[in-house]
Formats: structure tokens, C-alpha cells, sequence
């Protein structure tokens, strides 16, 4: 089973600075890489897929980049409905689909 | 717009049975693969089970595998995941979720339920 490692497991940051989250495949994945925001008592929301590409409807201070094993979420200017918890999913092979165990992302 | 919605949680003892559903609407049921997501509470997601557009092809996790059963009604716009011996560690909210690609599965998921709470506990 892959394992993805998400660092860090909180980041304290305030309205109007840059977010930066990581996620680390235990073994390679390609581009096979989502990326999910939750905020509490609600569902998951799907922000990126395929490492890099947006999905419909986020705004484009939120990006992804990343092959291989190595991974990177960043929210270039943080508003203050981003902070929640997020998520990075690998879809790469089986016997399964796995997430990370999560990033809190929190006001300073 | 797309709209899951599950029901069929609650509180079961250990050993029990359970089943939930998931009513869809506002796009193509039969056109996607569909996917049920836990989430024990406080804690993180874990992929419990996914089927193809058209039912043939299903895949459960090793947690789960043989102990529940994923399966779709298309006419109806109704997934389903039958849940037999459940366990403690089975408590969670279980989402349903719709996966991103028409026809061949992209086995990540672009709209999601608001979830249902499943309680085991004698």
C-alpha cells in the first residue's frame, strides 16, 4: 500500500500570507495526486487533480505541483475561508486508493 | 447541480448488519463510477469501496473486503453499500462520492454527500 506523508500536521499562518503544504508518496505515483479541503461538519472538497490542475470552480490562489514522490499544495495569498483541514489522495495503483493523514491549516 | 444525498445510518451492534444509500441527482448516474469515503470521528478519510458506471467491475478495501458490498440500482440513481459483521472500528461518517471522469474511472471524486453517521456499539 502507498502511503502519502503530509507535513506539516498544522501550519499557523495569517490572512494575506502564502501556504505552502507537502505530501510525500511512499513510492512513486506519477501525477496520480488529488488534493482536498474540508472544513469541519462538512465534506471534502476537490481543489486539485492530477497534481496540477484545478478544479472547476477554485480560485486560482490555489495551485499544485509535483511528480514522483514529492508534492506541494500552496494558497498564494490565504483568505480567511481557507483555513480548514487538507487532504492530499493518490490514485495511483492498487490495491488501493489512499489519503494522507491531513493538514491543519489555522489562523495565527 | 450534482446532489448525493445517504441515508441508512445509525447505531448497530457489533456483529450486525447494516445498509445505506445514496440518492443521486443533477447529472448521469450511469455514467460515473461511484465510491464510498469514511471517516471515523476526528479523524482522517479512508476509501472504503468503489463501482464502475455500469456495475460490473467493483474493488473494496482490505478493511472491509468481504465484509461489505458495494452495488448501484442505475434505473433508480441509487448506490448502495451493504455492511455485514460490522465492528467498533467501523464507526464513522460514510460519504458517498462521484468519481471525476465519464466511463473510465479516475478514481478521485469531484462531488461528495454530506454523509452519514454509522454508530457500532453494543
Amino acid at each position: 500500500e502507498i502511503v502519502l506523508t503530509q507535513s506539516p500536521a498544522t501550519l499557523s499562518l495569517s490572512p494575506g500570507e502564502r501556504a505552502i503544504l507537502s505530501c510525500r508518496a511512499s513510492q512513486t505515483i506519477s501525477n496520480k495526486l488529488a488534493w482536498y479541503q474540508q472544513k469541519p461538519g462538512q465534506a471534502p472538497r476537490l481543489l486539485i487533480y492530477d497534481a496540477s490542475n484545478r478544479a472547476t470552480g477554485i480560485p486560482a490562489r490555489f495551485s499544485g505541483s509535483g511528480s514522483g514522490t514529492d508534492f506541494t499544495l500552496t494558497i498564494s495569498s490565504l483568505e480567511p475561508e481557507d483555513f480548514a483541514v487538507y487532504y492530499c489522495q493518490q490514485r495511483s495503483t492498487w490495491p488501493g486508493i489512499t489519503f494522507g493523514q491531513g493538514t491543519r491549516l489555522e489562523i495565527k | 447541480q450534482v446532489q448525493l444525498v445517504e441515508s441508512g445510518g445509525g447505531v448497530v451492534q457489533p456483529g450486525r448488519s447494516l445498509r445505506l444509500s445514496c440518492a443521486a441527482s443533477g447529472f448521469t448516474f450511469s455514467n460515473y463510477g461511484m465510491h464510498w469515503v469514511r471517516q471515523a470521528p476526528g479523524k482522517g478519510l479512508e476509501w472504503v469501496a468503489v463501482i464502475a458506471d455500469d456495475g460490473r467491475d467493483k474493488k473494496h478495501a482490505d478493511s472491509v473486503r468481504g465484509r461489505f458490498t458495494i452495488s448501484r440500482d442505475n434505473p433508480k440513481n441509487t448506490l448502495y453499500l451493504q455492511m455485514n459483521s460490522l465492528r467498533v472500528e467501523d464507526t464513522a461518517v460514510y460519504y458517498c462520492a462521484k468519481d471525476r471522469a465519464v466511463a473510465a474511472a479516475a478514481y478521485d471524486f469531484d462531488s461528495w454527500g454530506q454523509g452519514t453517521l454509522v454508530t457500532v456499539s453494543s
